[in-house]
């Protein structure tokens, strides 16, 4: 099956470590990106990235880190610097025409 | 500052009836507007979308009108059905779609049996 996968549904998270979300896609698609979602919020973008070995910042990028070694793969890491790491964390690819497709999402808790 | 409002907040229709969703932007290098359909603890899924070189476009029951002048866009669901209950988010972005996109805090809509 063609899509993206996001691991795991859901992470649980002592207050000072660093955790790493998974994200695949097989739609063979350039573009990837990383959002997040607070309750009553709409999806805020945190890192996006374009080709292999490239990325850029999005508008709340600060406490994360990611990397694009591979085309099919983005992974997040939700760092000890994010304050308030508590959210549903959305991954999306997107190919020509720039429709952005979603994963179904981690919710990572921080306990 | 909110680049993308929407409204309402929440929105009850009757079945049959007619969801009409709004949104305003802000930012004129905005050059695609698309709308998504989440339902809970399940990801957005893109429903419809338009470029500013057409102010109306259809695709089955629901339709975007776009107003490029007073920078706003809207969705309407025709023929609403129980099963169009989620939340509804409208989203904008420039390079055509490229760069990450600008969401608006979403319509939880709700229709009526």
């Amino acid at each position: 099956d063609g899509g993206i996968t996001q691991s795991p549904k859901y992470l649980f998270r002592k207050e000072g470590q660093n955790v790493t979300l998974s994200c695949e896609q097989n739609l063979n698609h350039d573009a990837m990106y990383w959002y997040r979602q607070d309750p009553g919020q709409g999806l805020r973008l945190i890192y996006y990235s374009q080709i292999v070995n490239d990325f850029q910042k999005g508008d709340i990028a600060e406490g994360y880190s990611v990397s694009r070694e591979k085309k099919e793969s983005f992974p997040l890491t939700v760092t000890s610097a994010q304050k308030n790491p508590t959210a549903f964390y959305l991954c999306a690819s997107s190919g020509q025409g720039n429709k952005q497709f979603f994963g179904p999402g981690t919710r990572l808790t921080v306990l | 500052q909110q680049q993308v409002k929407q409204s309402p907040q929440s929105l009850i229709v009757q079945k049959g009836g007619i969801s009409i969703i709004n949104c305003a932007y802000e930012n004129t290098a905005f050059d695609y507007f698309p709308w998504y359909q989440q339902f809970p603890g399940k990801g957005p899924a893109l429903l419809i979308a338009i470029r500013p070189d057409v102010s109306e476009k259809k695709e089955g029951r629901f339709t975007i009108s776009f107003n490029k002048s007073a920078k706003q866009f809207s969705l309407h669901i025709m023929d609403s059905q129980p099963g169009d209950s989620a939340t509804y988010f409208c989203a904008a972005s420039s390079r055509g779609g490229a760069d990450g996109l600008t969401f608006g805090k979403g319509t939880h809509l709700i229709i009526q049996p």
